[in-house]
């Protein structure tokens, strides 16, 4: 019973390139949920997506970033022209999709760290 | 705008002991809360879901308490073992999806 994957788990890349994110949930979920996690500070939502929708995209910044949720394979959180400030651990959570899936807790996967130099 | 405070920032006891770590949030509408363990580039386990009915949860050697009147939740570890080492996180549910984080408490028990 896997749970939540996520690759890389290390990515560095230089200002100005892409990274790419990848998250599959766990069996069964179909509610997939992204955090950053800043140096020093507490994990931030992101995005929201079920599957070939963004519910709530509302803790994203507008610009260079994107997710999707498509509905063969893992979603994708990329982020164009990177900059320095996007150094930071990207976590993914799946969560289950029937109707207690508010009360159902968030599984996390081990994250992303993600290094622009 | 809900926030959430996590005291201590940092606790290191002595193996055996039990401990509180505490939570607390400025908006007592809150769907859930959930408490987490981080461990050193690792991602976050959960540990224990409170439902905003409930008053306290618990599995083995931890229990989680919750008072939304009063914004706080507090998880009690018994008999503290060097391998609770970690950071805890608390995650409150506003009644929607977005969990608000607070910044943890890092916990260093000694053997």
């Amino acid at each position: 019973n896997a749970g939540v994957m996520q690759n890389p788990r290390h990515l560095v890349r230089r200002r100005g390139q892409e990274a790419r994110l990848r998250c599959s949930p766990m069996k069964g979920h179909s509610h997939v949920y992204w955090y950053r996690q800043l140096p020093e500070e507490g994990l931030k939502f992101m995005v929201y997506l079920q599957k070939e929708n963004i519910i709530d995209e509302s803790g994203m910044p507008k610009e260079r970033f994107s997710a999707e949720f498509p509905k063969e394979g893992p979603s994708i959180l990329r982020i164009q022209q990177v900059v320095r400030g996007d150094s930071a651990a990207y976590f993914c959570a799946s969560s289950r999709s029937d109707s207690s899936s508010y009360n159902s807790p968030l599984h996390f996967g081990n994250g992303t760290r993600l290094t622009v130099t | 705008k809900q926030e959430v405070t996590q005291i201590p920032a940092a606790l290191s006891v002595p193996e055996g002991e039990n401990l509180v770590l505490n939570c607390s949030f400025t908006d007592s509408a809150i769907y859930n809360l959930q408490w987490f363990r981080q461990d050193p580039g690792k991602g976050l386990t959960s540990l224990l879901l409170i439902q905003s009915s409930q008053r306290e949860q618990t599995s083995g050697r931890l229990n989680a308490s919750l008072d939304k009147s009063s914004g706080r939740s507090t998880l009690y570890i018994a008999a503290s073992q060097p391998g609770d080492s970690a950071t805890y996180l608390c995650a409150v549910g506003p009644g929607t999806y977005k969990y608000i984080f607070g910044t943890g408490t890092r916990l260093k028990v000694l053997a």
